[in-house]
């Protein structure tokens, strides 16, 4: 059964770095367009950005281009995005997400609550 | 960027009713848009994908249609369990967007 499984929640202080992972089960990573979305608490979804590990393409909303950056690990096939420079504005529910005009997939992570406090 | 534009951001209904959420788009998107359910606490699941194309496993009370422009998701018959927010999303370039959410319930 495909799946997309991600890391545990996080607690970190402003200013550090958050690395969340989403691993692909039941079918290899490059096979998807793997998105990355997030909720901040009572808020709707914020599309981040897109991870395209076959053609080594990546996208970002220009509001994470400075401080986001996805990798692709095909060897443990999981992929990560690595945050920069927590604010506590960037609190919210991270899930990874197969592109929602993929004709064949609709996959989610089950989430990574990211809470960023001193 | 291509921004989304959701309304209403909420509404009440009664079981049974036929339920409208429209979603327009500020600049031509084709039929490239896609429709989600969030349901509190979990994952969102995609309902529809180019405008009107249902998601294998979905109500057939689920229907979307509208091209260019503006959009529509419509729920025929409305359940409890379609207590949710539902969710517009354009996928016709990158940068994607969402538009604000519409929370639906029951009166």
């Amino acid at each position: 059964q495909e799946q997309l499984i991600q890391s545990g929640p996080e607690l970190k202080m402003p200013g550090s770095t958050v690395k969340v992972s989403c691993q692909a089960s039941g079918k290899p990573l490059y096979k998807y367009s793997l998105t990355w979305v997030r909720q901040a608490p009572g808020r709707g979804l914020e599309w981040m950005g897109v991870i395209i590990s076959v053609f080594g393409t990546k996208e970002y909303a220009q509001k994470f281009q400075d401080r986001v950056t996805f990798i692709a690990d095909e060897s443990t096939n999981t992929a990560y995005m690595e945050i920069r420079g927590l604010k506590a504005d960037d609190t919210a529910i991270y899930y990874c997400s197969t592109d929602g005009g993929d004709a064949y997939n609709d996959l989610w992570g089950q989430g990574t609550l990211l809470t960023v406090s001193s | 960027d291509i921004q989304m534009t959701q309304s209403p951001s909420s509404l009440s209904a009664s079981v049974g009713d036929r339920v409208t959420i429209i979603c327009r788009a500020s600049e031509g998107i084709g039929n490239d848009l896609a429709w989600f359910q969030q349901k509190p606490g979990r994952a969102p699941k995609r309902l529809i994908f180019v405008a009107s194309a249902l998601q294998s496993g979905v109500s057939s009370r689920f229907s979307g249609s509208g091209s260019g422009t503006e959009f529509t998701l419509t729920i025929s018959d409305l359940q409890p369990e379609d207590i949710a927010t539902y969710y517009c999303l354009h996928h016709s370039r990158y940068p994607r967007a969402f538009g604000q959410g519409t929370k639906v319930e029951i009166k």
